[in-house]
């Protein structure tokens, strides 16, 4: 069973839009952590955010925002007034605590920013 | 900023032939990852590494995949008689410790073309 799942495989939106990108985790532990990474074009994966079972604090920074819900199992992204840097592949990951310290990455969601 | 860094970044190989994928990891980091990217699909974990044994690996990391730390900085995967399902990106990570609230740090990948 997959334990991260991104059922959005592409999304487009036009520059200046907000969008949303979503995460959905399964896990049997109570301490786990969610990450969100960034895979541009260039391929690398850049952190963006980590968050922790215990901290459902929504967070902000700068354009970025993200939603945690534990009653939905949701980890949900948002970019406000996008950009076409913002264009890359974005991936959403859990590690847990009891069972060892290996990334589960979902399937990753395709942004394209049209300018 | 220190980052982990991963030579070649494009390797392209006969099918049957061993290839060795290098890393080097954030120096005062203790543990040791190696993810493969299929193109257009997830990031899978293989294999984590911590003081000089291979402390957790995924059904992927069969007899054909090897691990060492031959010296005090590099991180090699070896892979010794390639498949033609064996063309993948494969990114090396490192983190401080191996507690799964840390964030792993992700090389730039080393995209392996078995022909």
């Amino acid at each position: 069973a997959q334990k991260v799942t991104q059922a959005q495989t592409e999304i487009s939106v036009v520059e200046k839009e907000d969008v949303t990108l979503d995460c959905v985790y399964e896990t049997r532990d109570t301490t786990y952590y969610l990450f969100w990474y960034k895979q541009p074009p260039s391929g690398e994966l850049v952190f963006l955010i980590r968050r922790n079972s215990f901290d459902e604090q929504n967070e902000i920074s700068g354009r970025y925002s993200w939603n945690f819900q534990k009653s939905t199992s949701s980890f949900n992204f948002t970019i406000t007034a996008s950009q076409v840097v913002d264009s890359a592949v974005y991936f959403c990951a859990l590690s847990e605590s009891n069972t060892g310290n290996q990334f589960y990455f979902g399937t990753g969601t395709s942004l394209t920013v049209i300018p | 900023e220190p980052e982990v860094t991963q030579t070649p970044s494009h390797q392209v190989t006969q099918m049957g032939q061993e290839v060795i994928l290098r890393c080097v990891p954030i120096s005062n980091h203790l543990y040791f990852y190696w993810y493969r990217q299929i193109l257009g699909q997830k990031v899978e974990f293989l294999v984590s590494f911590y003081n000089n044994e291979i402390s957790e690996k995924s059904e992927i990391f069969d007899d054909q995949f090897s691990v060492e730390r031959p010296d005090g900085s590099n991180f090699t995967l070896k892979i010794r008689s390639t498949k033609l399902e064996d063309s993948a990106m494969y990114f090396c990570a490192s983190s401080e410790d191996g507690r799964a609230e840390n964030e792993q740090f992700f090389g730039p990948g080393t995209r392996l073309t078995v022909l």
